[in-house]
């Protein structure tokens, strides 16, 4: 199975902050990468998928780049709603894999 | 819309079994799978197996061959995940997901989750 990584685990950042949170899966795995948010209490939303494509409806705020093994999720301007877990995921073989989350809280 | 909506809560003693069913709406059912995800108390997301709507086939994660059945029945678009030999590390919100185009492992709309508790 690949294995994602996530770093920072957690976070705490401001209102206005620009936000980027980094994955690394342990083999190549091209642009098969995905990115979803998570609150307490609620299920996963699918932010990002294809590394860099957003999934209708996301705030332009989010982005994703990278290739490869190597990849990023940045909030150009994290807002009060942006404060939760987010997950990466490698949708390149099966089974589909998620990095371990960071959690994203209030400075 | 999309929605994907999931049986209540359960409690069940070890050893027991476990249904979940994941009621869909708003899209041809048949045109996507659904996959399983698991996540324990304050742990990550665990994919647990995959169905196609279309013709029922099935992959599921290597740890749960065995003890996991997922099925559909087309004519309620319900999709069903059944775990058996329940354990205490068993015990997590379960959660089905449709895939966003066909065996993409992209999931775009999400149930809201059945607790389901393993204790004696």
């Amino acid at each position: 199975d690949i294995q994602m990584t996530q770093s920072p685990s957690s976070l705490s950042a401001s209102v206005g902050d620009r936000v980027t949170i980094t994955c690394r899966a342990s083999q190549s795995i091209s642009s098969y990468l995905n990115w979803y948010q998570q609150k307490p209490g609620k299920a996963p939303k699918l932010l990002i998928y294809a590394a860099s494509s957003l999934q209708s409806g996301v705030p332009s705020r989010f982005s994703g780049s990278g290739s490869g093994t190597d990849f990023t999720l940045t909030i150009s301007s994290l807002q009060p709603e942006d404060f939760a877990t987010y997950y990466c995921q490698q949708s390149y073989s099966t089974p589909p894999t998620f990095g371990p989350g960071t959690k994203v809280d209030i400075k | 819309q999309v929605q994907l909506v999931q049986s209540g809560a359960e409690v069940k003693k070890p050893g027991a079994s476990v249904k979940v069913s994941c009621k869909a709406s708003g899209y041809t059912f048949t045109s996507y799978g659904i996959s399983w995800v698991r996540q324990a108390p304050g742990q990550g997301l665990e994919w647990m197996g995959w169905i196609s709507a279309y013709n029922g086939n099935t992959n599921y994660a290597q740890k749960l061959q065995g003890r996991v059945t997922m099925t559909t029945d087309t004519s309620t678009s319900t999709a069903y995940m059944e775990l058996r030999s329940l354990r205490s590390d068993d015990t997590a919100v379960y959660y089905c997901a449709r895939e966003r185009v066909v065996r993409s492992e992209e999931f775009d709309y999400w149930g809201q989750g059945t607790l389901v508790t393993v204790s004696s």
